[in-house]
């Protein structure tokens, strides 16, 4: 079964330092998500993207935080600087098209601490 | 604002009884309506998701119960299972434009044998 995949799985890094995620979503999936989900909380919508161009990134907050997804394949979110209240999951989902259902990726657990 | 609030946070029930899980919305826009299961350290996996065409929709033991006027859905569990322990998330979307879900808070079930 084809899988989202996220890189790494965990990383710890200190407050104020760069932090960067990797995600590659399934084969021939145009439109890829990232969510972020605070421990016992449900996912929120980060940034979306169809194909190379964002959809919505009303929720990223882009003093800190940018997300790319340069040829319409992987995308890679990246923090800069990181902050404690950074600490999350972060996952990575994607669907074939705007109006598809969509499969999440294991998630990248950050610790800033 | 919560765009879909979830009910009970956590849920214990007996191997072999029936789990209920409830959810509400007010944006009346939201017409896909999934249902997903996440297990520690993992990402959301679709488990069952309904559309407001139809009132109830069934997947083997899972089962969605919709009702449209009330903004109401929920998701019952039949011969619960102590493999199905695990946290569920409601979550909604429109299907027009950008469809990005909107999830629940979560509820925690567990199983006990």
């Amino acid at each position: 079964e084809a899988e989202v995949a996220q890189s790494p799985r965990y990383k710890i890094t200190e407050k104020s330092q760069a932090v960067a995620f990797w995600c590659d979503p399934i084969s021939g999936h145009a439109t890829l998500y990232w969510y972020r989900q605070i421990l016992g909380q449900g996912p929120e919508l980060l940034v979306q993207f169809q194909d190379e161009s964002v959809v919505d990134d009303s929720q990223l907050p882009k003093d800190r935080f940018s997300a790319e997804r340069l040829k319409g394949v992987d995308s890679t979110l990246k923090i800069q600087p990181a902050e404690l209240g950074d600490s999350a999951m972060y996952l990575c989902a994607s669907s074939p098209a705007l109006d598809d259902g969509y499969t999440f990726g294991s998630g990248t657990r950050l610790t800033v601490v | 604002q919560q765009q879909v609030k979830q009910s009970p946070q956590s849920l214990i029930v007996q191997k072999g009884g029936i789990s209920i899980i409830n959810c509400a919305y007010e944006n009346t826009a939201f017409d896909y309506f999934p249902w997903y299961q996440q297990f520690p350290g993992k990402g959301p996996a679709l488990l069952i998701a309904i559309r407001p065409d139809v009132s109830e929709k069934e997947e083997g033991r899972f089962t969605i119960s919709f009702n449209k006027s009330a903004k109401q859905f929920s998701l019952h569990i039949m011969d619960s299972q102590p493999g199905d322990s695990a946290t569920y998330f409601c979550a909604a979307s429109g299907t027009t434009g950008a469809n990005n879900l909107f999830f629940g808070t979560g509820t925690r079930l567990t199983v006990i044998p």
